[in-house]
């Protein structure tokens, strides 16, 4: 059974880069059989799927932080990461951390969350 | 792309059924059968509730069923339970190979 934990600093200044790891157990991150994603949900607010990559190294991500995020595998740790650049409160919100199995399309793992706040 | 719609809140009496909507477009919810909808209790990690549309996960009661028409995708609980008092999210995969998020309905059991 999959298991995802999130880890990653706490707090993070403004114009600065987020940047969190997933940690995968229970199962190999370079199989061929998951994509693995990250999603974010603001205080008080709904969720929002930033992206999603696949073991091969092929990136999907939310049009509206494209040009912010980055997505990238270490299969020598078995996690996942998530670069968010030039981040404002905005930017504040929980990060989950979820996979979905190839060739379905739905999130059925995922992480507990993490806590990020932006602040000076 | 933006956030599907759904009811802010729904609420009903124990043993009742609702249903909340999701509307979208023919570009996420209309031009796929992969529409799922996700529990949120507070302070908690969304759980799977329903996936392509009016699939039950196993260990989802059946008192959660799904189903769609059109652009609308609908999630229907029966019997309503004091368990049930939630946060409730569609998704929907998209034509440019995102996913979009509804925007939230919260339940509450009177």
């Amino acid at each position: 059974q999959l298991q995802l934990q999130e880890s990653g600093p706490g707090l993070v200044k403004p114009s600065e880069t987020l940047s969190l790891t997933c940690t995968v157990s229970g199962g190999s991150i370079s199989s061929s059989n998951y994509y693995w994603d990250w999603i974010r949900q603001p205080p008080g607010k709904g969720l929002e799927w930033i992206g999603s990559i696949y073991y091969s190294g092929s990136t999907y991500y939310n049009p509206s932080l494209k040009s912010r995020v980055s997505i990238s595998v270490d299969t020598s740790k078995n996690q996942f990461s998530l670069d968010l650049t030039s981040v404002t409160a905005a930017d504040t919100a929980m990060y989950y951390c979820a996979t979905h199995i190839y060739f379905f399309y739905y999130m059925d793992v995922w992480g507990e969350g993490t806590t990020v706040t932006v602040f000076s | 792309q933006s956030a599907l719609t759904q009811p802010a809140s729904v609420s009903g009496s124990p043993g009742q059924s609702i249903t909340i909507s999701c509307t979208g477009t023919s570009s996420d919810v209309g031009g796929y059968n992969y529409v799922s909808w996700y529990q949120q209790h507070p302070g908690k990690a969304p759980k799977l509730m329903i996936y392509e549309v009016s699939n039950r996960p196993s260990g989802v009661s059946n008192r959660f069923s799904g189903s769609k028409s059109g652009n609308t995708a609908s999630l229907t609980i029966s019997g309503l339970q004091a368990e049930d008092e939630a946060d409730y999210y569609c998704s929907s995969y998209t034509s440019i190979s995102t996913y979009v998020f509804g925007t939230g309905t919260k339940v509450t059991v009177l």
